[in-house]
């Protein structure tokens, strides 16, 4: 099955630096690449995908970029700020199915 | 608008005794329902999907079973619990389309001693 790696287990910036966070999939079949936040004690929510079908895809400060030769995906965030202090996780997805493959995280920490 | 409500928020439960988690969702129609499993600060781990009423796949073997009883309802379930099983429970729906966002409750810790 997929497998998702995430390459950063703990990365720290200093505020209004840029943060990259890079993952890297197996399966080529995959087409769906998603990225969520979590904060300390919260839930997951959504931040920002890329489809197959593109390379690039720009939401704000947040920035994925999808090589699909080297099944390697990677969240940009520029000018980071406090706030986006928090554990972010890529995820990976077939179109056919509903199984959702997850890396196992980043933490990233923003220092003022 | 949808929402998604999962109880209950915490639980503390002894080794072999029974537990019951559920989640709802509102304001959307018939939405892919599924449950993760998250170790103390680890990664996510998915339990169970569902696409419709009575229908549900099991993704991984914990000791734990999953029913969709009502199109916006979801409940996870066991009836003897292991240590093991202590770890953040997440109920989240995405859409009937394949790879669309995940929308995820707020979880529920869950403490086995």
């Amino acid at each position: 099955g997929e497998k998702v790696e995430q390459h950063e287990s703990t990365l720290s910036v200093r505020e209004g630096d840029s943060a990259v966070i890079n993952c890297t999939y197996t399966d080529t079949a995959s087409s769906y690449f998603p990225w969520y936040k979590q904060e300390a004690g919260k839930s997951l929510h959504f931040v920002i995908d890329i489809r197959s079908n593109v390379d690039r895809k720009q939401s704000q400060r947040l920035i994925v970029l999808l090589d699909k030769k080297a099944k390697r995906f990677s969240l940009h965030i520029t000018a980071t700020q406090p706030e986006d202090s928090a554990i972010y996780f890529c995820a990976a997805s077939r179109n056919s199915n509903n199984r959702i493959f997850f890396g196992d995280g980043t933490q990233l920490v923003v220092k003022p | 608008a949808q929402t998604i409500h999962q109880w209950p928020v915490a639980e503390i439960k002894a080794v072999g005794s029974p537990l019951s988690l559920g989640c709802t969702i509102k304001g959307k129609s018939s939405p892919n329902l599924y449950w993760y499993w998250q170790a103390t600060g680890g990664t996510l781990q998915q339990l169970f999907y569902s696409i419709t009423v009575g229908q549900v796949e099991s993704v991984v073997q914990l000791n734990l079973s999953a029913s969709r009883p009502k199109d916006d309802q979801f409940i996870l379930s066991t009836e003897k619990l292991l240590l093991s099983h202590s770890g953040f429970y997440l109920c989240a729906w995405g859409g009937q389309i394949s790879n669309e966002r995940l929308f995820f409750g707020h979880g529920t810790k869950l403490s086995v001693l």
